[in-house]
């Protein structure tokens, strides 16, 4: 069963780059086409999609945060990344990082989940 | 594509049906999954593709479609079941709504 763990600096200064990694395990990266995905709760709110690459590299992102976000892969140490530049305290959130195998039933995204990790932007 | 959930919040007692909805700002198809999240948790996938159970989901979650609208259903409340739902489109990118918390009454 495929499980996935966030990980990275759980406190980021303001204007700088929030930096974080999910790792893989229990299968390889490469076992199917997935799309590897990263979403955002600020606390005692809502779930926001933030983007997702695919195992070619293609990538999806959140328009309102496109600007801002880069989402890569690295399949060799079974991990991918998010990076979220110019950030502010709106950007404090649990970060989830979340796979679906592809193609997928509708609605079925979002179907295995990290922990999550929370992370603080502090001024 | 925006989901507009509803209520935000629900009382109800172990036992009771309730009902959750949603309803996208366009056509999505059956493009609609559900997610229940307990405190400190991940959400977790309950339902798929408008009305579809999700392997090991207790069969008193069920999905149901009304023109527009989307309803989660649980029957026979039990304990386990109080948490925050969120229903999710996946038909153009993705978006879940607010979320409903169920609380016990």
């Amino acid at each position: 069963q495929m499980q996935l763990q966030e990980s990275g600096p759980g406190l980021v200064k303001s204007s700088q780059t929030l930096s974080l990694t999910c790792t893989v395990s229990g299968d390889s990266m490469n076992s199917g086409g997935f799309y590897w995905s990263w979403i955002r709760q600020p606390a005692g709110k809502g779930l926001e999609y933030i983007g997702r690459i695919d195992n070619s590299g293609n990538t999806n992102y959140n328009p309102s945060l496109r600007s801002r976000v880069t989402i890569s892969l690295d399949t060799s140490m079974n991990q991918f990344s998010l990076e979220l530049t110019s950030t502010t305290a709106a950007d404090t959130a649990i970060y989830y990082c979340a796979t679906w195998k592809v193609p997928a039933s509708p609605g079925r995204s979002f179907h295995i989940w990290g922990q999550g990790t929370m992370v603080t932007v502090s001024s | 594509i925006q989901m507009t959930q509803s209520p935000s919040s629900l009382s109800a007692s172990i036992g009771d049906r309730v009902t959750i909805s949603c309803r996208p700002s366009q056509a999505i198809g059956n493009h609609v999954g559900w997610y229940q999240q307990k405190p400190g948790k991940a959400p977790k996938l309950l339902i798929y593709e408008t009305s579809t159970l999700e392997s090991g989901v207790s069969s008193r979650f069920s999905g149901s479609r009304s023109g527009t609208d989307f309803t989660l259903s649980i029957s026979s409340l039990q304990p386990e079941d109080f948490a925050t739902y969120y229903c999710l489109q996946d038909f153009h990118d993705y978006t879940f709504g607010q979320g409903t918390k169920l609380e016990i009454k």
